[in-house]
């Protein structure tokens, strides 16, 4: 079974600092990646997501997620956080052989402080 | 506007009292889901469907049932609710897992 972790469970940051927040999954075959954001509150909402081409995919509000399949990841980054980036970060993986399941990693909650 | 509904967004119930959330989306998407989300553990997938009449289980599917006999809603149901199904449940809809998943409000379910 397709599994996602998240290692850093809870980050706490400072307006302008950068931000790369790790996700890693287990099936070695096509995956399809995402990230999305919980902002508090409201809906999940998608930042980014990588089906195939360039490895390194931006998204919404400044964010990118470079894939690197040698090792199994697909860590999101930002250059200058934002007191508005507070929220919880949800990285998720369709794997080929998972058919149409979708596996979320356990969430990182990002604190950034003004 | 498109979006996904969910009904009741809170529940507060008893243990072996059987109820159902309800989830509708506007959108004519073919792939919806359901998930619960437990601190620390992220979102679960508890089934999904991928057309009307066409549902498969998830991660999490034990005490869980789901149907899908119209294509914009996908009821979960929950026969014998325990206390161990508290949980935030969020539905999801999208034209399938190569798209983007849209949420719906999330139900905030307790058993007692």
């Amino acid at each position: 079974a397709q599994s996602v972790s998240q290692h850093n469970h809870h980050v706490i940051l400072s307006e302008a600092a950068s931000l790369e927040l790790g996700c890693n999954y287990s099936y070695g075959g096509t995956v399809n990646l995402f990230w999305y954001v919980q902002y508090p509150g409201q809906h999940l909402q998608l930042l980014l997501k990588y089906f195939s081409g360039d490895p390194l995919v931006k998204g919404i509000k400044g964010f990118e997620a470079e894939f690197i399949k040698s090792k199994f990841s697909f860590n999101l980054r930002k250059p200058s956080v934002q007191w508005s980036d507070t929220a919880e970060y949800f990285c998720a993986v369709n794997a080929g052989n998972a058919g149409n399941m979708l596996t979320f990693g356990g969430g990182t909650r990002l604190m950034v402080k003004p | 506007e498109a979006q996904v509904t969910q009904n009741p967004r809170y529940l507060i119930t008893v243990t072996g009292k059987k109820l159902t959330v309800t989830c509708s989306q506007n959108m004519n998407h073919e792939y919806m889901s359901w998930y619960r989300q437990d601190p620390g553990l992220g979102l679960r997938q508890i089934y999904y469907s991928m057309n009307v009449e066409v549902t498969d289980k998830g991660d999490v599917p034990e005490g869980y049932k789901v149907s899908r006999k119209e294509k914009r809603n996908f009821p979960l149901i929950l026969e014998s609710p325990s206390p161990n199904q508290t949980s935030l449940y969020f539905c999801a809809s999208s034209r399938s897992t190569y798209y983007e998943q849209y949420f719906g409000p999330g139900t905030r379910l307790t058993v007692t």
